[in-house]
């Protein structure tokens, strides 16, 4: 069993959906990256968190430390939010980064 | 201010053959990790340096090392290549060790044949 698992692998919506991407972990953490990642590679840093609610713009990141799971919000989706998004964790001990497979998002106009 | 910078953004190398990679932290950054990207495995961690010392290590073999000079910019370095080590190499900076927001740089696509 992976250490951080996402879900869903794929998802497709349609502009102005509200979308909900998942991660779980199974070890100890100090915090919780998301990262958006665009066709052509370039990683960009969406929210670091460690304790309750961030929001940024139409992003909404939480996360629940005793249930091991934080989501990913986007309101109001659109095309340019298509993308890779990616659920990174800073394991507890050593501080190393182990990272979710990915969440395929397409958003359909 | 500058993003990360990583060169060369492509490298095409032969089994066998050794390769170092670059990586320019945004200024005043003094922790760099490293990641390798590939379809199958993922995103995975392979080491983090913050002023010149390496603070951790994820799971690769001995064949990939790195380093990181006093003005924090950092190299790593992969000897006897082998086919599967073509994947996207990653670096990112950050402005301390351990949990902080990282920058990504754009990557180096190694192609190893």
């Amino acid at each position: 069993k992976n250490e951080v698992e996402q879900s869903p692998q794929n998802l497709t919506a349609q502009e102005g959906e509200f979308i909900t991407i998942n991660c779980s972990y199974s070890v100890g953490i100090s915090a919780l990256h998301w990262l958006q990642q665009h066709p052509g590679g370039g990683i960009v840093s969406l929210f670091m968190l460690s304790s309750g609610k961030k929001k940024h713009g139409r992003l909404i990141a939480t996360i629940n430390i005793q249930e091991k799971h934080s989501s990913l919000h986007i309101t109001a989706s659109h095309p340019r939010d298509s993308a890779v998004y990616i659920c990174a964790v800073v394991m507890e001990y050593g501080n190393k980064l182990v990272f979710g497979a990915g969440t395929i998002l397409r958003v359909k106009s | 201010k500058a993003g990360v910078t990583q060169t060369p953004r492509y490298l095409i190398k032969t089994r066998g053959q050794q390769v170092t990679l670059s990586c320019s932290p945004i200024s005043g950054h003094r922790s760099v990790s490293w990641y390798q990207q590939t379809p199958g495995q993922g995103l995975q961690f392979l080491f983090e340096y913050f002023s010149e010392t390496q603070r951790n290590k994820g799971n690769f073999p001995g064949r990939f090392s790195g380093r990181q000079f006093s003005n924090s910019r950092s190299e790593m370095n992969v000897s006897t290549l082998e086919l599967g080590d073509s994947a996207l190499y990653l670096c990112a900076s950050s402005l301390a060790y351990g949990t902080d927001t990282q920058y990504f740089g754009p990557g180096t696509r190694l192609t190893v044949l």
